[in-house]
């Protein structure tokens, strides 16, 4: 049994297009985080998040605590957004880190 | 900053060898997490330490696999003797304040091969 689900698990886009990823998790959390793995290996923080909402640029990140839900969403999407996004939350009751596997976009021009 | 530095960016070794990889934090984050990525397993914690004391290394495998962070500047995540499952790339990142308000920032990863 996986803590944390995402969906999709691959997504190819449209240059432009609008894309949303969703997590759910099914543990209690102290904060969820948002990471992006670009081809090549590197991980990225994009946002932690206990509640509400959060804004950088393009990527927008939201999350629902009583749902277990939170989502990532890009607007306008660009062939450099194409990476893995991956949710990882930690544990409010231990000491534990989940991670999803990741949702492997790609963009095309 | 230059951020997390990890050492070596690749290792290619023989079954049975000794294997340390290394990682430098950011200058003033009090958290350090060790990572391992895998293809069927995805991300995994494999240890934490706060203050240079390790907090929680329930993620570790089994005894071939030991952490230590002798400063605030410095970590390794020792394998001895490496057996070719151990193959994956590692992960280094370091926090601020705490996994409750701090954002993660990763090393670019160790990659592991064990023949």
């Amino acid at each position: 049994k996986n803590e944390v689900e995402q969906s999709p698990q691959n997504l190819t886009a449209q240059e432009g297009e609008f894309i949303t990823i969703n997590c759910s998790y099914s543990v209690g959390i102290s904060a969820l985080h948002w990471l992006q793995q670009h081809p090549g290996g590197g991980i990225v923080s994009l946002f932690m998040l206990s509640s509400g909402k959060k804004k950088h640029g393009r990527l927008i990140a939201t999350i629902n605590i009583q749902e277990k839900h939170s989502s990532l969403h890009i607007t306008a999407s660009h062939p450099r957004d194409s990476a893995v996004y991956i949710c990882a939350v930690r544990s409010n009751t231990g000491n534990q880190f989940y991670f999803g596997t990741g949702t492997s976009l790609t963009v095309i021009p | 900053d230059a951020g997390v530095i990890q050492s070596p960016r690749h290792e290619v070794t023989e079954m049975g060898q000794e294997v340390t990889l290394r990682c430098k934090p950011i200058s003033g984050h009090d958290y350090l997490f060790w990572y391992r990525q895998t293809m069927m397993r995805g991300l995994e914690l494999l240890i934490y330490f706060n203050n240079n004391v390790p907090i929680d290394d329930s993620g570790m495998p089994e005894d071939r696999f030991s952490a230590k962070m002798p400063n605030a500047s410095f970590s390794t995540l020792k394998i001895q003797p490496s057996e070719p499952r151990d193959s994956a790339v590692y992960f280094c990142a370091s926090s601020r304040r705490g996994v409750f308000t701090g954002e993660l920032f990763f090393g670019e990863g160790s990659r592991l091969t064990v023949l």
